[in-house]
């Protein structure tokens, strides 16, 4: 049975740091690009940030660039969020997901984990 | 949302329903890369249609995907109670990667 765990999530003051993780287990991780998809309360899905499955390539919502750094260490079948600089608007529950493909290109987020939730408050 | 859903669409048991997602030529017009998530209250999100309208294993026939143009829809035929839930489209982008629609609440009357 395929399983992503999330963990790592908790309260932050604004301007704060926080690092999620998203243990894997149940597929051959390196194969599959991953991403974080994030839901404030009430509101919508926004997609945050992806790897392709080698880790060569990392791509960041406009919204995050320059403060969240994703990345992945295929050895230990774990995916990370690295998140600074973190702002209110940033509250929300953050979703890590198994992409049906190598490439990050949203072909498909075929398997999610349960959230983590990460709330940015002074 | 950079792709534009109905916020909220109804139907009666039985009938079909079809939700709209609307994007550009850059996004949708250009790829079929667009995805549709079913997504209860309290649960993660669940991927119901891949590629326009490819179904991943165990996902019901009555669930299916079309794009015409910058549009792309999800339609649920024979309607159920269980399908009442909040729907999102996603697609592929070239300048943003990826972007999910705002989200359609579909209630079953």
């Amino acid at each position: 049975e395929i399983q992503l765990l999330e963990s790592g999530g908790g309260l932050v003051q604004p301007g704060g740091s926080l690092t999620l993780s998203c243990a894997v287990s149940g597929l051959s991780f390196s194969n599959y690009a991953m991403s974080w998809v994030r839901q404030a309360p009430g509101k919508g899905l926004e997609w945050v940030s992806g790897v392709s499955g080698s880790g060569g390539s990392t791509y960041h919502a406009d919204s995050v660039k320059g403060r969240f750094s994703i990345s992945r260490a295929n050895s230990k079948n774990t995916l990370y969020l690295q998140m600074k600089s973190l702002r209110v608007e940033d509250t929300a529950l953050y979703y890590c997901a198994k992409d049906i493909a190598e490439v990050v290109a949203a072909v498909g987020f075929e398997i999610w984990g349960q959230g983590i939730l990460v709330t940015v408050s002074s | 949302s950079a792709l534009t859903q109905p916020a909220s669409v109804s139907g009666s048991p039985g009938q079909s329903i079809t939700i709209s997602c609307t994007g550009t030529s850059s996004d949708i017009g250009s790829f079929n890369l667009v995805s549709w998530y079913q997504q209860r209250p309290g649960e993660a999100p669940r991927l119901i249609l891949y590629e326009v309208n490819k179904r991943p294993s165990g996902v019901s026939g009555r669930f299916s995907g079309f794009r015409s143009g910058s549009t792309a829809s999800l339609t649920i035929s024979g309607l159920q109670a269980e399908d009442e839930a909040d729907y999102y489209c996603c697609s592929y982008s070239p300048t943003t990667t990826v972007d999910f629609g705002g989200g359609t609440k579909l209630t079953v009357l």
